[in-house]
């Protein structure tokens, strides 16, 4: 069973800073998605990789499979921004995701 | 737009009583999952389905089961509510990504 680790569990930022948020994994997947709930919100699917790089806007997702690492970058925070980001690995299969216990991010004005 | 939809965003019911969550997912996907949210322990596979009146347990069935009658629909019952149920469910269906409803926060009294 693959085991999901995010970190920072809790991050506070000024406005305007870049922020990092790592998660890895601990078996092969098919694809790591990063997801966003906001306070009381829903879950929103923000990226799905399985290679590479991919950028959205002030969000960028970089994944190293052979390191079994991917970071969740966000330039330019602003305080829309916070929120609870979450990891989940897919093994491809119909069992689901695992998920990581996700990063709670504040970003303050 | 791809749409998950939950029935209820909140629910607050008695112990003992029988509950019926449900989702619909327009995406003609065939993969559907529930899963509980609770603090600090993150999102946990409660069970999902892959086709139509098929179902596998996840991580974490018990006092649970699980409806799918037809490809959009999955429907979770707890067959008789307990107060270690209270907690934020959430659907998901997937084809390559997944695609989460807004959750519904369910309080048992």
């Amino acid at each position: 069973k693959n085991e999901v680790e995010q970190s920072p569990q809790n991050l506070t930022a000024q406005e305007g800073e870049f922020i990092t948020i790592n998660c890895s994994y601990s078996v092969g997947i098919s694809a790591l998605h990063w997801l966003q709930q906001h306070p009381g919100g829903g879950i929103v699917s923000l990226f799905m990789l399985s290679s590479g790089k991919k950028k959205h806007g002030r969000l960028i997702a970089t994944i190293n499979i052979q390191e079994k690492h991917s970071s969740l970058h966000i330039t330019a925070s602003h305080p829309r921004d916070s929120a609870v980001y979450i990891c989940a690995a897919s093994g491809g299969g119909a069992d689901g995701l695992t998920f990581g216990k996700g990063t709670h991010l504040i970003i303050q004005p | 737009d791809v749409k998950v939809t939950q029935s209820s965003r909140y629910l607050v019911k008695r112990t003992g009583e029988k509950v019926f969550l449900e989702c619909v997912q327009d995406m003609d996907h065939e993969n559907m999952f529930w899963y509980r949210q609770d603090p600090g322990l993150g999102l946990r596979l409660i069970y999902f389905s892959y086709d139509v009146k098929m179902k596998e347990k996840g991580d974490i069935p018990e006092g649970y089961s699980v409806s799918r009658e037809k490809k959009e629909r999955f429907s979770l019952i707890l067959e008789s509510a307990s107060t270690n149920q209270t907690s934020m469910y959430l659907c998901a269906s997937s084809a390559a990504e997944a695609f989460f409803g807004q959750g519904t926060r369910l309080t048992v009294v």
